[in-house]
């Protein structure tokens, strides 16, 4: 079954204590990326990453990182988590098209909650 | 630079009544234009798109068409059931890299 595959589902952790959400794909996709949702502000792009070794900064990229080593895995990472990065996490995935003329499959989400 | 704006929301019909979301948008070029839909505790799946003015994009019941006159891309249809409830994002894309997306429009359907 074609699926992107976050984890965890639901995280808290606390200030400043380093994190990793994992993000995987079955498709064989080259764009992955990163949204996180906020009530009233909708999606927002955090990262992305056209192919293998190959990212570049979204909308909101500040106190994230994210690395792609393997084509099927693209980890966000928040070195120091603060309460404001407390949201819900999508990550996403297309095939060579890109995000204009394919549809992008997403995970189910990872709940963050910075204490 | 490029943004979408949708009617906010919730917006609360009975069952079988006519649904419109009202989308619009703001891009340099030809973007191409989509609508997603999020069921509660999931993530996003593509509904619907069209890549260029007039196209109609349609599934499920739902319907959109590009309208490049009047920069809009409202979703429409004609009877809603209760397993429509969700919300509801406008997209767009100018470019490989990203989706600009709305800021959603939670739709409630009761019995």
């Amino acid at each position: 079954e074609a699926q992107v595959t976050q984890n965890p589902r639901y995280l808290i952790t606390v200030t400043g204590k380093k994190l990793t959400v994992t993000c995987s794909q079955n498709m064989n996709h080259e764009y992955m990326s990163w949204y996180r949702q906020d009530p009233g502000l909708g999606l927002r792009q955090i990262y992305y990453s056209m192919n293998v070794e190959v990212t570049d900064k979204g909308d909101v990229p500040e106190g994230y990182k994210v690395s792609r080593k393997e084509k099927r895995n693209f980890p966000l990472i928040l070195e120091s988590p603060s309460p404001n990065q407390t949201s819900l996490y999508f990550c996403a995935s297309t095939g060579r098209g890109g995000a204009t003329n394919e549809k992008l499959f997403f995970g189910s989400g990872t709940q963050l909650s910075v204490l | 630079g490029d943004s979408v704006t949708q009617m906010e929301g919730p917006v609360t019909l009975s069952e079988e009544a006519f649904l419109t979301i009202n989308c619009t948008y703001t891009a340099t070029g030809y973007p191409s234009l989509f609508w997603y839909v999020q069921y509660p505790g999931e993530g996003l799946q593509l509904l619907l798109k069209a890549t260029k003015a007039d196209d109609k994009g349609s599934n499920k019941g739902f319907e959109a068409t590009y309208r490049k006159e009047t920069t809009s891309f409202h979703l429409e249809k004609g009877s809603v059931q209760v397993s429509d409830s969700a919300v509801y994002f406008c997209a767009l894309s100018a470019g490989y890299s990203t989706l600009t997306f709305g800021k959603g429009t939670m739709l409630l359907v009761s019995p």
